[in-house]
C-alpha cells in the first residue's frame, strides 16, 4: 500500500515562529502537493512538486515555501507562522502526469498558532 | 478556469436511506472527476473516479457516480446508508492537459441517523 507519512500530527507554535511540516511518500511518486484544509473552504494547493528540486505555486502559497531535495520529501516551511496560518495541512502524492491519478493523502498535520 | 460546487455542506439522511451528493463542475472541457472521503481525524481516500470510458462508475463501499456531460454534473450515490458512511465527502476534477493542478469542492459533511 501506498503511505504518504506526515511526521507531525499535532503542532502548536507561536507567531514569528519558523515552522517545518515533513512529509515523506514510499512508492516512488514523482508528485507530490500539500493543500491546506479549512472548514467551508475545502482544500486549497499551496505548492506542488512534479520532481526533485521542481517546485509550483499552487492557489494559495503567501507565506509558505516548499523544498523537495529527495524524491521521497516534500517539506512545507513557514518562515515566520501567523495566526491566520492555523489550519489542517495535507500532503499528498501521485504518480501520473496526465491528472487522471488518483492523489494519496497523509492523514493531515494541525497546526496552531498562537 | 474551473471550478467545483458541491450543493449542501451538511446531508443527513436516516440508516438504510438513499445517500445523494451533488457535485457540480464548471470546465470547458470535461476534466477527470474524483470523490474523495475523509474520516475524522484522517487524510482523503479515493472512493472512485472518471477518466474515460463508461460514464457510471462504482467505488469501495457500495458507493457510485454518475458523469452527465449535459448537466457538467458528477453526484455520487449510495442505496443504503451505513452508519460507518458518516464522514466528510469532497468532490475533485483535475484537467486533461496535465498541469498537476486537482480543483476540490468545499465538501459536504454526512451525518446518518439511526
Amino acid at each position: 500500500d501506498v503511505k504518504v507519512t506526515q511526521s507531525s500530527r499535532y503542532l502548536v507554535k507561536r507567531t514569528g515562529e519558523k515552522v517545518f511540516l515533513e512529509c515523506v511518500q514510499d512508492m516512488d511518486h514523482e508528485n507530490m502537493f500539500w493543500y491546506r484544509q479549512d472548514p467551508g473552504l475545502g482544500l486549497r494547493l499551496i505548492y506542488f512538486s512534479y520532481d526533485v528540486k521542481m517546485k509550483e505555486k499552487g492557489d494559495i502559497p503567501e507565506g509558505y515555501s516548499v523544498s523537495r531535495e529527495k524524491k521521497e520529501r516534500f517539506s512545507l516551511i513557514l518562515e515566520s507562522a501567523s495566526t491566520n496560518q492555523t489550519s489542517m495541512y495535507l500532503c499528498a502524492s501521485s504518480t501520473s502526469g496526465t491528472g487522471a491519478g488518483e492523489l494519496f493523502f497523509g492523514e493531515g498535520s494541525r497546526l496552531t498558532v498562537l | 478556469a474551473q471550478s467545483v460546487t458541491q450543493l449542501g455542506s451538511h446531508v443527513s439522511v436516516s440508516e438504510g436511506a438513499l445517500v445523494l451528493l451533488r457535485c457540480n463542475y464548471s470546465s470547458s472541457v470535461p476534466p477527470y472527476l474524483f470523490w474523495y472521503v475523509q474520516y475524522p481525524n484522517q487524510g482523503l481516500q479515493l472512493l472512485l473516479k472518471y477518466t474515460t470510458g463508461a460514464t457510471l462508475v462504482k467505488g469501495i463501499n457500495g458507493f457510485e457516480a454518475e458523469f452527465k456531460k449535459s448537466e457538467t454534473s458528477f453526484h455520487l450515490t449510495k442505496p443504503s446508508a451505513h452508519m460507518s458512511d458518516a464522514a466528510e465527502y469532497f468532490c475533485a476534477v483535475s484537467d486533461t492537459s496535465g498541469t498537476y493542478k486537482y480543483i476540490f469542492g468545499t465538501g459536504t459533511r454526512l451525518k446518518v441517523l439511526a
